[in-house]
């Protein structure tokens, strides 16, 4: 079936460390990629989003970064602080249908 | 411009009572989504309102309901509640919905206990 998964539940960093989260996607017809930051008691809020027609994309500290060869999404973060603590979870889409989560990577950034 | 609102925050129902949560999407945006999220499944669709008309609909019993007004404001109903009904409710809204490819902005959710 169509699923959106993460490779591990939870990662642990350094402050100032690189984090990667991974994610691994099975519908080969997806064209929209997103990850979310979920903080606690909080709403799924938005980091940075990929099409298909593009394998990576840059923002403030974040880059994502796609390979439709192997269905695999990453999201790195750059110079992790404490503040990027939360639940992590990518989502894919095709237009008509609804978004994909995967399960979620709790991100944890000790000081 | 303001973000997505939903009201209450939290609520705690009996079996077999029913509950309407309420949402306000962004200012402009026409479709909102809603989804469950729980521990153990994760977040899933639920259904999308578009211009007042239920576009999709993801694998939720007949209980689940919901319905959109002409100014894009989005109520979901859930009757005859379970237990398994307890869960955090998210509505999602963005300009075009589930038509287009575009990013969908959450709101804080729901938190609802059924005891």
């Amino acid at each position: 079936g169509e699923s959106v998964g993460l490779h591990l539940p939870t990662l642990s960093v350094q402050e100032g460390d690189n984090s990667i989260i991974n994610c691994a996607y099975s519908n080969s017809a997806s064209d929209y990629f997103i990850w979310y930051k979920q903080e606690s008691g909080k709403g799924p809020q938005f980091i940075i989003d990929i099409r298909s027609n593009m394998d990576k994309r840059q923002g403030q500290r974040v880059t994502v970064l796609l390979n439709k060869t192997v269905k695999h999404l990453s999201l790195q973060i750059a110079a992790t602080q404490p503040g990027d603590s939360a639940v992590y979870f990518c989502a894919e889409n095709q237009a008509g249908t609804a978004l994909i989560f995967g399960k979620g990577t709790t991100l944890s950034v000790s000081s | 411009k303001a973000g997505v609102t939903q009201t209450p925050r939290y609520l705690i129902k009996t079996r077999g009572q029913q509950v309407t949560l309420s949402c306000s999407p962004i200012s402009g945006h026409r479709s909102v989504s809603w989804y469950q999220q729980t521990p153990g499944q994760g977040l899933q669709f639920l259904f999308e309102y578009f211009s007042e008309t239920q576009r999709n609909k993801g694998n939720f019993p007949g209980r689940f309901s919901g319905r959109q007004f002409s100014n894009s404001r989005s109520e979901m109903n859930v009757s005859t509640l379970e237990l398994g009904d307890s869960a955090l409710y998210l509505c999602a809204s963005s300009k075009l919905g589930l038509a287009g490819v575009e990013t969908q902005y959450f709101g804080p959710g729901t938190r609802l206990l059924v005891l």
